[in-house]
C-alpha cells in the first residue's frame, strides 16, 4: 500500500529556532500533500494543502510566513516552522494523496512531535 | 456551511459490537472515509464508501445511505486495541476533505 515517511518523529529544540519537516511518498508519486496540526485531545486540523510545483494554499488564520511550506518534487514536501515559540508545540501530521486521484484516501506520515522549550 | 457529526465518545465492552455514528451535510458528496487514530499516533485508513450500501472488512464494516447523509461505523469482535479514535471524513465537490471532529471509543474488559 501507499507509503508516506515523516520526519523527524520528535524534535525537542529552544524557542526561537526554525524547525523543518519532511513528508516524503515513498511508493507513489503525490501532486498533493497536506499538512495538519492536532492539539492534545482536539481534531486534526487543516493548515495547508501543497501542490507540486506551486504555492501552498494555506488555510484562514495559519500565517504563511512562519509556516512554510515547499513542494518541489511530486514525492517530497517540507514544513518550516520559523522562529518557533511555545504555542507552536503541537503534533504536525503530513498526508499525501495518489496522483490524479482526488476521491482516494490521503495517506498519512507518523507525524511529527514538535516541543518548544 | 459543511458540517459532519459524530458522538465525541462512547464505551464498548471487549467481544462486543459497536456503531459509529456519523451525519453530514457538505457541499456536494465525492465518497466518505473513516479513519482510526490512536492517541499519539497519525491516522490510519480504514474504508472509503461513496455508493450506498455496506463494505465489510474483516472485523470492521462501513455502510453509507447518501440520501440521509448518513454512515456508520460497525467494529465487531471488539478487541482492547481497538480503543482508539474514529474520525469520518467527507470528499466535497470540491474534492477537499472535511473532518469530523472524531469519536473516542473506550473499550473495557
Amino acid at each position: 500500500g501507499a507509503v508516506v515517511s515523516q520526519h523527524p518523529s520528535w524534535v525537542i529544540c529552544k524557542s526561537g529556532t526554525s524547525v523543518k519537516i519532511e513528508c516524503r511518498s515513498l511508493d507513489f508519486q503525490a501532486t498533493t500533500m497536506f499538512w495538519y496540526r492536532q492539539f492534545p485531545k482536539q481534531s486534526l486540523m487543516l493548515m495547508a494543502t501543497s501542490n507540486e510545483g506551486s504555492k501552498a494554499t494555506y488555510e484562514q488564520g495559519v500565517e504563511k510566513d512562519k509556516f512554510l511550506i515547499n513542494h518541489a518534487s511530486l514525492t517530497l514536501s517540507t514544513l518550516t516552522v520559523t522562529s518557533a515559540h511555545p504555542e507552536d508545540s503541537s503534533f504536525y501530521i503530513c498526508s499525501a494523496r495518489v496522483l490524479t486521484a482526488e476521491a482516494q484516501p490521503q495517506h498519512f506520515g507518523d507525524g511529527t512531535r514538535l516541543s518548544i522549550l | 456551511g459543511q458540517n459532519i457529526d459524530q458522538p465525541t465518545e462512547m464505551t464498548a465492552t471487549e467481544g462486543a459490537i459497536v456503531q459509529i455514528n456519523c451525519t453530514y451535510q457538505t457541499s456536494g458528496f465525492n465518497g466518505l472515509f473513516w479513519y482510526q487514530q490512536h492517541a499519539g499516533e497519525a491516522p490510519t485508513f480504514l474504508s472509503y464508501n461513496v455508493l450506498d450500501g455496506l463494505e465489510e472488512k474483516g472485523r470492521f464494516s462501513s455502510f453509507l445511505s447518501r440520501s440521509k447523509g448518513y454512515s456508520y461505523l460497525l467494529l465487531k469482535e471488539l478487541q482492547m486495541k481497538d480503543s482508539a479514535s474514529y474520525l469520518c471524513a467527507v470528499v466535497d465537490s470540491n474534492y477537499q476533505l472535511i473532518w469530523g471532529a472524531g469519536t473516542k471509543l473506550i473499550i473495557k474488559p
